[in-house]
């Protein structure tokens, strides 16, 4: 079975551009969540999505944004890039919906760096 | 609000020794998850093994053993006899029932293991 996918692998933007991110569960996931990961603050919760709806949300400005697709694929916006938003953007899916706490495969994240 | 510490944050040791990584949670809930991810160079998150808080039990797969103490907060993981593909960075991670599909990573752990 194919694990998690994620498009684009690298990314080079310029601040105050905007960036769409995508990612692919595994084949029969329907839940997927996006987490951002930087050398000052690690690992950290974005959001969580399932039968395209948002069920949970980290702490993270508007500029951040995603969405769920009927076929369980998802994506995630950033909008007026700043230099601070560089970092390694990793998506996971599991199985249910985020109340059963059902482990989560990460993908290979895609690299953002803003300049 | 809920906090996972990994103390240590690199080890570095020789080929064929043992290393034991240290993690400690913070949280009120009674029904919760304890997590072990690996993340190698190429960045992917690797899972590695899922525990609720009722299940104490120690676990031992391979090379890789967990030793999980409610009573001290802590879910450590040993690597016996260590190679040099075992280097990368681990973490530990803890799901609140009340949180969805929210990890909360702890800072991780780098291993080096040397030839």
């Amino acid at each position: 079975k194919a694990g998690v996918t994620q498009t684009p692998r690298y990314l080079i933007k310029t601040r105050g551009q905007q960036v769409t991110l995508s990612c692919s569960p595994i084949s029969g996931h329907r839940s997927v969540s996006w987490y951002q990961q930087t050398p000052g603050q690690g690992l950290q919760f974005l959001f969580e999505y399932f039968s395209e709806t948002q069920r949970n949300k980290g702490n993270f400005p508007g500029r951040f944004s995603g969405r769920q697709f009927s076929n369980s694929r998802s994506e995630m916006n950033v909008s007026t890039l700043e230099l601070g938003d560089s970092a390694l953007y990793l998506c996971a899916s599991s199985l249910g919906p985020g109340d059963t706490q059902e482990t989560q495969y990460f993908g290979p994240g895609t690299r953002l760096l803003v300049l | 609000a809920q906090k996972v510490t990994q103390a240590q944050t690199e080890i570095s040791v020789v080929e064929k020794e043992d290393v034991t990584l240290d993690c400690v949670y913070e949280t009120r809930d009674t029904t919760y998850y304890l997590f072990w991810y690996k993340q190698p160079p190429s960045g992917e998150l690797v899972f590695l093994i899922r525990r609720n808080s009722f299940d104490e039990q120690n676990e031992i797969s391979g090379r890789y053993s967990w030793n999980f103490q409610k009573s001290t907060s802590s879910f450590n993981f040993t690597i016996t006899a260590s190679q040099v593909v075992d280097s990368a960075v681990y973490f530990c991670a803890l799901i609140r029932t009340a949180a969805g599909n929210k990890l909360t990573f702890g800072g991780g752990t780098r291993v080096l293991v040397k030839p």
